[in-house]
């Protein structure tokens, strides 16, 4: 079975402009959650969806949004994009509430 | 609120010798507990977790680690280190059994020769 895949693997952006990035889950995976990986720290978590809707939401500006398809599937945006946004994103998917996150590679987002 | 220490940022033990990662926590509710490795350029695999039950948990790759409710501390411990072991170690809680995890800011556990 495919694990949680995200895409791209790597991406280049510009400060200001908009970023989109994607995560599928494990198949019968209804749960998916972003977490952002700054180079040297440990994950921290942005948000949380269960059947399409928002369950949880971390310590993040307006500028950071997600949703989640029908399919499970899963977007996480990023507005007005930063030099410090800089990182690793990374996506995790759960077959349901309180069950053993699976994580993806991850998105390694660079902003100059 | 919920946070998580991990007292080493880098742990350099030679292969087959015994390693012990310190992660210590601080949270107002009961929490669970997990412990992640991250390799080079990957995501995070899940080494253990504590959710009730037992207070010695043991993992994959002979890895296991003690919950110590007095001490508020989930240190993880292997007898016997390998090379490829080595890697990024995270010790994370969570309110719930995995949702909203709170990691630490890992140790580098740096196997050598």
């Amino acid at each position: 079975d495919a694990g949680v895949t995200q895409s791209p693997t790597h991406l280049i952006k510009t400060r200001g402009q908009h970023v989109t990035l994607r995560c599928s889950p494990i198949s019968g995976h209804k749960s998916v959650s972003w977490y952002q990986q700054v180079l040297g720290q440990g994950p921290q978590f942005i948000f949380q969806y269960y059947e399409k809707e928002e369950r949880g939401r971390g310590n993040f500006p307006d500028r950071f949004s997600a949703r989640q398809f029908p399919n499970y599937s899963s977007e996480l945006n990023v507005n007005a994009l930063l030099l410090g946004d800089s990182a690793l994103y990374l996506c995790a998917s759960r077959i349901k509430d309180n069950t053993e996150a699976f994580f993806g590679q991850g998105t390694r987002l660079t902003v100059v | 609120a919920q946070s998580v220490t991990q007292l080493d940022s880098q742990v350099p033990v030679f292969e087959e010798a015994p390693v012990e990662l310190r992660c210590n926590y601080s949270s107002s509710v009961s929490v669970y507990l997990f412990w992640y490795v991250q390799y080079p350029n990957q995501g995070l695999q899940l080494l253990l977790k504590y959710l009730s039950g037992s207070t010695l948990v043991k993992g994959i790759n002979g890895f296991e680690a003690e919950f110590n409710k007095s001490q508020t501390s989930f240190h993880l411990r292997k007898p016997s280190v390998h090379i490829s072991d080595t890697a990024e170690y995270f010790c994370a809680v969570s309110p719930n059994a995995g949702n909203m995890l709170t990691f630490g800011g890992g140790t580098r556990l740096m196997v050598k020769p």
